[in-house]
């Protein structure tokens, strides 16, 4: 089993929409959870960071943790075309390699006009 | 601001060539890493240092591939002899301090024919 799962869609969806991208994960200790979004052709560019459980609110982003369920979410509000992109999360613990990230295999999102 | 450098963008090679591609971190960051990205297995970490010393090298693939980082603000990922299966993108990412979130370059191209 993976560390951590993530639906790699594509997700289509009109402007305006609200966006889900969802990620599960296996470790209980894992503490520390990233979104970062990916335009074709270009590195992964963080967009939200968090610690331990719950929401974090960013303009039109949010991103929320839940532990119990090992599940953290990413939702877009008013989504735009210039958020047609790859989503990736990442997570990491406080044991062990404490500077290794493992990231999900990432999302497609279009996002028609 | 300057970001994470890598160099080239793109290179294209006979299969038995050797590779070596080029990272600049961004200054004052004391951790580097080294990914692949590929369609069937997504990012891959291949090696990470932290204050220029290799800590985590679990996971190049084989002994054609090495890495060192001479200096603080330059990194090298070698190919020799490279095959197609080496074809991917590989990204360079730094970071500064523990479990903070890592920048990521935009990555070099390679395609090994």
């Amino acid at each position: 089993q993976k560390e951590v799962e993530q639906d790699p869609g594509p997700l289509s969806v009109p402007e305006g929409a609200i966006v889900s991208l969802n990620c599960t994960y296996s470790n209980s200790a894992f503490q520390y959870f990233m979104w970062y979004r990916q335009y074709s052709r270009k590195g992964p560019e963080l967009l939200m960071y968090t610690y331990s459980s719950g929401n974090k609110e960013d303009g039109r982003f949010t991103a929320q943790v839940d532990k119990s369920s090992k599940y953290i979410s990413l939702f877009i509000r008013d989504s735009q075309p210039s958020d047609s992109a790859t989503y990736l999360c990442a997570m990491n613990s406080e044991e062990g390699n404490f500077n290794k990230f493992y990231f999900g295999s990432g999302t497609k999102l279009n996002v028609k006009p | 601001d300057a970001g994470v450098i890598q160099s080239p963008r793109h290179e294209v090679t006979e299969m038995g060539q050797e590779v070596t591609l080029r990272c600049k971190p961004i200054s004052g960051h004391n951790s580097l890493f080294w990914y692949r990205q590929t369609m069937m297995r997504g990012l891959e970490l291949l090696i990470y240092f932290n204050n220029n010393v290799p800590i985590d090298d679990s996971g190049m693939p084989e002994d054609r591939f090495s890495a060192k980082m001479p200096n603080a603000s330059f990194s090298t990922l070698k190919i020799q002899p490279s095959e197609p299966r080496d074809s991917a993108v590989y990204f360079c990412a730094s970071s500064f301090g523990r479990k903070q979130p890592q920048h990521f370059g935009d990555g070099t191209r390679l395609s090994i024919l």
